[in-house]
C-alpha cells in the first residue's frame, strides 16, 4: 500500500525559509523509474507543480521557482525534502508531495497536503 | 512558458454528457501525455485519465480522454453525469522546459 505524508510548520514568517519533508511507504527511491514530486495550491486556487526528484537523483524545478526552490531525498529514511527561501504571504498554501512512475504519465499517489500560511 | 487553458466552469444536469477542454497556448503543444485529476473540496486529486486516455483502476467508464492535434487540446468526456462527479478537474501535460504543467482548473457542477 502506497502513502505519503507532508509534515512541516503550518507558519512561517516572511523572508524564512520553509522546510518539508514527505514520509512515503510501499515504494522505495531506489528503485528506477520511481519520483517523487512537491506541488502546491493555494486557497481557492490552481494546483502548481513546483519540483520533482527521481531514483536516480535527477532534479527538476519550476522555471519560476527554481532560485528558490530545493528538493533532496533520503532513500534510508523513504524521505523527500522541499526547501523554499524568501516565503512570502503570496507562498500560502497547501503543499502536497505525489509519487511518479517515470513509465507512466500521472502523479498516481498523493499526500493529504499541508496547508502553509506565510504571515508576520 | 507552457500553458494549458480551461474553462472555468461547466454545469450539466444529471444522467447528461459534459467535456471540460484543456487547450495549449501559443507556443505550448500539447503532447499525447496529458492527464486529468479530479479534486474533490478539502481532499487532494485523484487521476481520472492518465496518458490521453487512460482510466486507472476503479475509474468508471463513463469518463473519457482524447487529444485534438489540429487544435492543439485536449478533452475529458463524462458521460452520464452524477451528483458525485460535481468537483474541479485540472488537466495536466508535460514539456521539456517548464516541465510539468497544470491547467487553470474547471468547476463542475452537477445540477
Amino acid at each position: 500500500q502506497v502513502t505519503l505524508r507532508e509534515s512541516g510548520p503550518a507558519l512561517v514568517k516572511p523572508t524564512q525559509t520553509l522546510t518539508l519533508t514527505c514520509t512515503f511507504s510501499g515504494f522505495s527511491l531506489s528503485t528506477s523509474g520511481m519520483c517523487v514530486s512537491w506541488i502546491r495550491q493555494p486557497p481557492g486556487k490552481a494546483l502548481e507543480w513546483l519540483a520533482l526528484i527521481d531514483w536516480d537523483d535527477d532534479k527538476y524545478y519550476s522555471t519560476s521557482l527554481r532560485t528558490r526552490l530545493t528538493i533532496s531525498k533520503d532513500t534510508s529514511k523513504n524521505q523527500v525534502v522541499l526547501r523554499m527561501t524568501n516565503m512570502d504571504p503570496v507562498d500560502t498554501a497547501t503543499y502536497f508531495c505525489a509519487r511518479r512512475l517515470a513509465a507512466v504519465g500521472h502523479f498516481d499517489y498523493w499526500g493529504q497536503g499541508i496547508l502553509v500560511t506565510v504571515s508576520s | 512558458n507552457f500553458m494549458l487553458t480551461q474553462p472555468h466552469s461547466v454545469s450539466e444536469s444529471p444522467g447528461k454528457t459534459v467535456t471540460i477542454s484543456c487547450t495549449g497556448g501559443s507556443g505550448s503543444v500539447i503532447s499525447n501525455s496529458v492527464q486529468w485529476y479530479q479534486q474533490r473540496p478539502g481532499s487532494a486529486p485523484t487521476t481520472v485519465i492518465y496518458d490521453e486516455n487512460q482510466r486507472p483502476s476503479g475509474v468508471p467508464d463513463r469518463f473519457s480522454g482524447s487529444i485534438d492535434s489540429s487544435s492543439n487540446s485536449a478533452s475529458l468526456t463524462i458521460s452520464g453525469l452524477r451528483t458525485e462527479d460535481e468537483a474541479d478537474y485540472y488537466c495536466q501535460s508535460y514539456d521539456s522546459t517548464d516541465h510539468w504543467v497544470f491547467g487553470g482548473g474547471t468547476k463542475l457542477t452537477v445540477l
